[in-house]
């Protein structure tokens, strides 16, 4: 089973209308991450938790909101979607030892907003 | 401004052949750096990291190299298979939280 699963992994929607990604992970991590990939840009970060009561803007985070149910579980939400919000969307984790950051990799969730 | 980018949008490199795939950094402040390899309809995966107190690091196939004299970063990969093709992120970390910054990438076809 993979470690980091992302619901739902395709979603087409309408300009306006509310949408939530879900992230759940089984490694155990604190940290976790919320990016948006798109082509020729490279992986931009929207938010970011390092534990249930820690929640952090990216450089990415205008029109997005986050929610930490739990430490296995991360979803982003769009309140209401707009066409240049269409992206790959990845959710991340992280071990919260200072000495290391590599970070585990969801398999993306392509949303296409019009 | 802080900014991590590639040299080269796209490499092809004849299987067998060695490759490298380079990167270039701005914040002369990042203290450690990852590359990541991202398949078609995956996620990034890492593949090797080094920090800022050594010039090279090997791994399987893989070797990075870092000067941090002109802030240059480097993956080697030797023998390449056509499994190596994808597209390869560098990233450093230049703050004291665990967040990276990704560059735009670089696609790697391997020619059978």
């Amino acid at each position: 089973d993979a470690d980091v699963t992302q619901t739902p992994r395709n979603r087409i929607t309408k300009t306006g209308k509310r949408i939530m990604l879900e992230c759940s992970q089984t490694k155990g991590h604190d940290r976790m991450y919320w990016y948006r990939q798109d082509p020729g840009l490279g992986l931009r970060l929207i938010y970011y938790s390092f534990d249930v009561k820690d929640i952090n803007k990216g450089e990415i985070s205008d029109g997005y909101s986050v929610s930490r149910q739990a430490q296995a579980k991360f979803s982003l939400s769009l309140e209401s979607a707009i066409p240049n919000q269409t992206a790959l969307y990845f959710c991340a984790t992280s071990p919260g030892q200072a000495y290391t950051y590599e970070q585990y990799f969801g398999p993306g969730t392509r949303l296409t907003v019009t | 401004g802080e900014s991590v980018g590639l040299h080269l949008p796209t490499l092809s490199v004849q299987e067998g052949d060695n490759s490298i795939i380079n990167c270039a950094y701005s914040n002369s402040a990042s203290d450690y750096f990852i590359w990541y390899k991202q398949e078609s309809g995956k996620g990034p995966q890492f593949i090797i990291d080094i920090r800022s107190n050594m010039d090279k690091r090997q791994g399987q196939r893989v070797t990075v190299l870092l000067n941090k004299t002109v802030k240059h970063l480097s993956l080697q990969i030797a023998a390449t298979q056509p499994g190596d093709s994808a597209v390869y992120f560098c990233a450093e970390n230049n703050d004291s939280y665990d967040k990276v910054i990704f560059g735009p990438g670089t696609s790697l076809s391997v020619i059978p």
